[in-house]
């Protein structure tokens, strides 16, 4: 079956830190990965995806993710943690196996960036 | 540009009342067209998914119905709400094939009293 995980239900920060919001799945074949923040009472907003090739992805808000095979990781990431960062995260990933290309969402980490 | 345009934002319904929550495309034809469920400010249900007009699939079942009467179109009903349908609706489009990301409408807040 295939699945995605966000382990960490919260994720605290200092501002001006690195930050990292890790998300591991499992598919089979090749996985299409995804990261999305919510701000609170908005609609979902897209970071970044990972669909093939150089395995740093870089996206909006300066934030990237690394894709790593062999540990089935796509950690989302950023040098430099500000307060407006402080949202909701999802990860997701293609259900392939289901022909219709949904989402299969992880349960989502709330990152608070503290002053 | 593509847009998506989801209402109302906010909703107070009474228990056994109709619902009927719009989301509209534009910008691009034959989407794929999806609802979801968020409670309590986590994790997402998907609801329901349409890829073609009148072609609705439940991924879930429940007391509530999607229609796609336009093909950039989307409907979610109820004929009699209940207090557990209370919760953040989102609605969000895609184009057919993996490569590609969801854009989510901006939401609707229904409380159901």
């Amino acid at each position: 079956a295939q699945s995605v995980a966000q382990p960490e239900d919260q994720v605290n920060v200092a501002e001006g830190n690195p930050l990292t919001v890790k998300c591991t799945y499992s598919v089979s074949g090749n996985p299409y990965l995804f990261w999305y923040v919510q701000y609170p009472n908005r609609g979902l907003q897209f970071l970044l995806k990972y669909i093939t090739g150089d395995n740093l992805v870089k996206g909006s808000y300066g934030f990237e993710a690394e894709f790593n095979k062999s540990q089935t990781s796509f950690h989302l990431k950023k040098p430099s943690a500000l307060v407006s960062d402080s949202a909701l995260y999802f990860c997701a990933v293609r259900d392939m196996a289901s022909g219709t290309y949904k989402y299969i969402f992880g349960t989502g980490t709330r990152l608070k960036v503290l002053a | 540009s593509q847009t998506i345009h989801q209402w109302p934002a906010t909703l107070v319904q009474p228990v056994g009342s109709p619902l009927s929550l719009e989301c509209t495309v534009e910008g691009t034809s034959n989407p794929n067209l999806y609802w979801y469920r968020q409670a309590a400010g986590r994790g997402l249900q998907l609801l329901f998914y349409s890829v073609g007009i009148g072609q609705i699939s439940s991924e879930v079942p429940q007391n509530l119905s999607a229609s796609r009467p336009q093909d950039r179109q989307f409907i979610l009903s109820s004929k009699k709400l209940l207090l557990s349908d209370s919760g953040f609706y989102l609605c969000a489009w895609s184009m057919t094939g993996p490569s590609y990301g969801y854009t989510f409408g901006s939401g609707t807040r229904l409380t159901v009293v």
